[in-house]
């Protein structure tokens, strides 16, 4: 069964820092395409990194340069480090798997996401 | 950055009805759309994926169309547990993005 478990969400202070994990089971993370997706609360879907099976990365605008996702294929784990948080990227931040399918990559699999407040 | 939009942002309908969502695309994207259906406190969960093809375990009432710059949700008979909101999303540059979602609500 594919399961994605978020973990280490929490209250943060304005510029601090806080590290997310995404622990993978069914499948292996290091064969696919692997995301963080956030939700601000009652606002929509914001795309905000991938890391690609071959390790390239890209970054939304908004956390260019602030976050970083990574993983553990050993651990089959997700991660993703925040530093430098703002007010704005109070969320509910979700894993999910890119899977490319069709020439497309979509997200076919999802975790129930891991809150994070920033606020003083 | 390619811009999403959907439309309408909200609509009511009742158990059913058949319901139409579009997305808008601010560059063409071929079919490089997929289709979401949110419940509240829930996760997203793909309905659609390449434009019009479904996604295995979803029911047939839900079909997607269109390519380019232009596409169309539908679902052809509304049920109690489509109440949610739907979102739009292109993976067709480096940087993919959403639509800003269309909730769909019981009249």
């Amino acid at each position: 069964e594919v399961q994605l478990v978020e973990s280490g969400g929490g209250l943060v202070q304005p510029g601090g820092s806080l590290r997310l994990s995404c622990a993978v089971s069914g499948f292996t993370v290091s064969s696919n395409y692997m995301s963080w997706v956030r939700q601000a609360p009652g606002k929509g879907l914001e795309w905000v990194s991938v890391i690609y099976s071959g390790g390239s990365t890209y970054y939304a605008d908004s956390v260019k340069g602030r976050f970083t996702i990574s993983r553990d294929n050993s651990q089959s784990t997700l991660y993703l480090q925040m530093n430098s948080l703002r007010a704005e990227d109070t969320a509910v931040y979700y894993c999910a798997r890119a899977l490319f399918r069709l020439g497309i990559t979509q997200f076919d699999c999802w975790g129930q996401g891991t809150l994070v407040t920033v606020s003083s | 950055d390619i811009q999403m939009t959907q439309s309408p942002s909200s609509l009511s309908a009742s158990v059913g009805d058949r319901v139409t969502i579009t997305c808008r695309a601010s560059q063409s994207i071929a079919n490089y759309l997929n289709w979401y259906r949110q419940k509240p406190g829930k996760a997203p969960n793909l309905l659609i994926y390449a434009a019009s093809s479904l996604q295995s375990g979803v029911p047939s009432r839900f079909s997607g169309s269109g390519s380019g710059t232009d596409f169309t949700l539908t679902i052809s008979s509304l049920q109690p547990e489509d109440f949610a909101t739907y979102y739009c999303q292109q993976s067709y540059s480096t940087l993919w993005t959403f639509g800003q979602g269309t909730k769909v609500e019981i009249k």
